[in-house]
């Protein structure tokens, strides 16, 4: 079973900084595909990125960007200029590329901190 | 254009009854998947339905819950006799039908959640 590690339960960054939240995760399978998603205070659950596991070109969305290591297993979200709406907790979550195998497998998640 | 919809959006139940909750999938998505979370958890898979099928319910516990997203209408997660430790927040997410390859990375657009409280 894959599993999804996320070592950093909390962070905390300046406004306007750069931020790294770590995420690892633990596979057998070749081809997969990697998501972080944001729960603010409203607990919605809100996608912030997605990388697939055969695209070796990290994955940017404006000023969220990954490290996308396959061979270590990691998948760390970088976020660039910090804004106080990016406070949130951070959810890395892995999901197999086998078809039928839809289910998110979540890490613990990670609570950001934004400070003014 | 409508997200999915979870109702209610707190569900206060005593020990010993039912629980029901609905989800309706974003329009045009006919695969539905149920999250739950525990206080300062990630989300746990529980199930993943279609139309009128169970595709994986892998995650669901084998007595209490149930799951049914049927031809017409809402996903129902029903809990049964529910007890103190099924109080969480449960979520429902969808996304659309795709066949053939580079389909996984459909991504899955969640609701609300529903926060089932257990006296």
């Amino acid at each position: 079973a894959q599993t999804v590690t996320q070592s950093q339960p909390e962070m905390s960054v300046q406004e306007a900084e750069t931020v790294t939240l770590s995420c690892t995760y633990d596979t057998s399978e070749s081809d997969y595909y990697l998501f972080w998603y944001k729960q603010p205070p409203s607990r919605q659950m809100i996608l912030v990125i997605r990388q697939e596991a055969y695209k070796q070109q990290n994955a940017t969305e404006n000023r969220f960007s990954v490290n996308f290591q396959k061979a270590a297993k990691s998948f760390s979200l970088k976020i660039s200029d910090s804004q106080l709406g990016d406070a949130a907790m951070y959810f890395c979550a892995y999901r197999s590329a086998v078809q039928g195998a839809q289910k998110l497998v979540f890490g613990q998640g990670t609570r950001l901190t934004i400070n003014p | 254009n409508a997200g999915v919809m979870q109702n209610p959006r707190h569900l206060v139940r005593r020990r010993g009854q039912e629980a029901r909750l609905r989800c309706s999938p974003m329009k045009g998505h006919s695969h539905v998947y149920w999250y739950r979370q525990l206080p300062e958890e990630g989300l746990k898979f529980m199930v993943y339905l279609q139309k009128e099928n169970i595709i994986d319910e892998s995650g669901m516990p084998k007595e209490r819950f149930s799951a049914e997203f049927p031809k017409e209408g809402p996903s129902i997660l029903r809990i049964q006799q529910v007890v103190r430790g099924d109080s969480a927040a449960y979520f429902c997410a969808s996304s659309p039908f795709r066949s053939g390859a580079g389909t996984g990375n459909q991504p899955q657009h969640f609701g609300d959640g529903t926060r089932l409280s257990i006296l």
